[in-house]
């Protein structure tokens, strides 16, 4: 069993659809992350979380640390979206990433 | 925020020669520097961790010969693939961190490297 598992795996949907990616971890963290990587694989940092929720324009993350569950959503979903989601967690005893599989989003126009 | 800058984003090189990546934390000084590599359709894994000053830690399965990172400075670490080679074809991302006391961990935009 991986240690961090995102799912869905893939997901497509409509543009303004309400989107939300789960990330799930069996280990103790300091951090968990939220990265988007665009087709030419570029990768930009949405959010570092220890606690609670943030909002940055139509994204919002969550966290939950007592039950070890993130979620990642997407509010008034636009093609631009389009991209793969990754969630990475970082170890409570050093800075070494635990990364997920990512989660492949499409949203059709 | 803080800045982390990865150059080159794309690189083409024939094989047998190497390619220097370069990874720059653009405000702050950072004491860690980590690379990742992320073959097709899987996810990243960590290639190595340098200290400042120090030399790097190497992830069991990688070549240390191969991929030879230099932290020489608070703001800058490099990673050279040596005698690439077309299996070397990959994305490389780097993170840096100011340490515990400064918190976060921020990424490079990555580096795509495609060897002929």
């Amino acid at each position: 069993k991986n240690e961090v598992e995102q799912s869905p795996q893939n997901l497509t949907a409509q543009e303004g659809e309400f989107i939300t990616i789960n990330c799930s971890y069996s280990v103790g963290i300091s951090a968990l992350h939220w990265l988007q990587q665009h087709p030419g694989g570029g990768i930009v940092s949405l959010f570092m979380l220890s606690s609670g929720k943030k909002k940055h324009g139509r994204l919002i993350a969550t966290i939950n640390i007592q039950e070890k569950h993130s979620s990642l959503h997407i509010t008034a979903s636009h093609p631009r979206d389009s991209a793969v989601y990754i969630c990475a967690v970082e170890e409570d005893s050093n800075y070494q990433l635990i990364w997920g599989a990512g989660t492949k989003l499409i949203i059709k126009p | 925020g803080a800045v982390v800058s990865q150059h080159p984003s794309r690189v083409i090189c024939k094989s047998g020669t190497s390619v220097k990546i370069e990874c720059r934390s653009l405000d702050f000084q950072a004491t860690t520097m980590f690379w990742y590599r992320q073959f097709p359709k899987q996810s990243l894994m960590l290639m190595a961790t340098s200290n400042e000053g120090s030399k790097a830690t190497y992830e069991q399965g990688v070549e240390k010969d191969k991929f030879l990172i230099n932290h020489a400075s608070l703001t800058l670490s490099t990673l050279t693939v040596t005698s690439a080679h077309p299996e070397d074809s990959s994305f490389y991302i780097c993170s840096a961190t100011g340490g515990r006391s400064t918190g976060e961990l921020f990424f490079g935009e990555g580096s795509r490297l495609t060897v002929l």
